[in-house]
């Protein structure tokens, strides 16, 4: 069965600081995909990073980065110089390839404060 | 490019009424997904399909959901009767065909329903 854990309901930062959000995953595939979505209160889910299993490197995308160890099934998602603007829900959802399958975690909301 | 379109953006209805939700994917993409959001929870897959073939509705209550994609291009989402707990958002999106390498799934707006 495939599995996404986001143990962090909510979390709170300061503007310009950095936070880092968690998630596990489990999945008997070998190649899939792992992603962090953004999602406003519009409910429009925006894409933020992307990260494919079988690279090593760590993704990152302007002021975000991700921690993927593969071993452990962890990616969180770190959030450098946040701003006001990256209030939101964040997910964080798998993709397997053989089934094209997208699973989501239940979502952390991040409140960023002025 | 157009995005994902949904219609209707917000709907209410009555308890034991129906529903009919529309989706119009990225033109090209073969691969489409129904997703449930209830307020305060991630999404739930409802149904995939690859073209006009399902692939996935595991999750889909057949009793009173029931989905189509007729010609492989838009679908429609239908609830009847709807009962309260079928207050959420539904998200639409799509994918290329043959997942792989640098595909990513693209989401609709959403269509919020309030059951009352």
């Amino acid at each position: 069965a495939q599995t996404v854990t986001q143990s962090q309901p909510e979390m709170s930062v300061q503007e310009a600081e950095t936070v880092t959000l968690s998630c596990t995953y489990d999945t008997s595939e070998n190649n899939y995909y792992l992603f962090w979505y953004k999602q406003p209160p519009s409910r429009q889910m925006i894409l933020v990073i992307r990260q494919e299993a079988y690279k090593q490197q760590n993704a990152t995308e302007n002021r975000f980065s991700v921690n993927f160890q593969k071993a452990a099934k962890s990616f969180s998602l770190k959030i450098s110089d946040s701003q006001l603007g990256d209030t939101a829900m964040y997910f964080c959802a798998s993709l397997t390839l053989y089934g094209n399958k997208l699973v989501f975690g239940a979502g952390t909301i991040l409140r960023v404060k002025s | 490019e157009a995005g994902v379109a949904q219609s209707p953006r917000y709907k209410i209805i009555e308890k034991r009424q129906s529903v009919a939700f529309w989706c119009n994917p990225i033109s090209g993409h073969a691969t489409l997904y129904w997703y449930q959001q209830i307020l305060g929870q991630g999404p739930k897959l409802l149904i995939q399909f690859q073209n006009n073939g399902v692939v996935d509705d595991s999750q889909l209550p057949k009793d009173r959901f029931s989905a189509e994609r007729l010609k492989g291009v838009d679908s429609t989402l239908k609830i009847q009767p709807a009962k309260l707990e079928d207050s959420a958002v539904y998200l639409c999106a799509s994918s290329p065909l043959g997942q792989g390498i640098g595909n990513t799934i693209y989401f609709g707006e959403g269509s919020w329903l309030t059951v009352v």
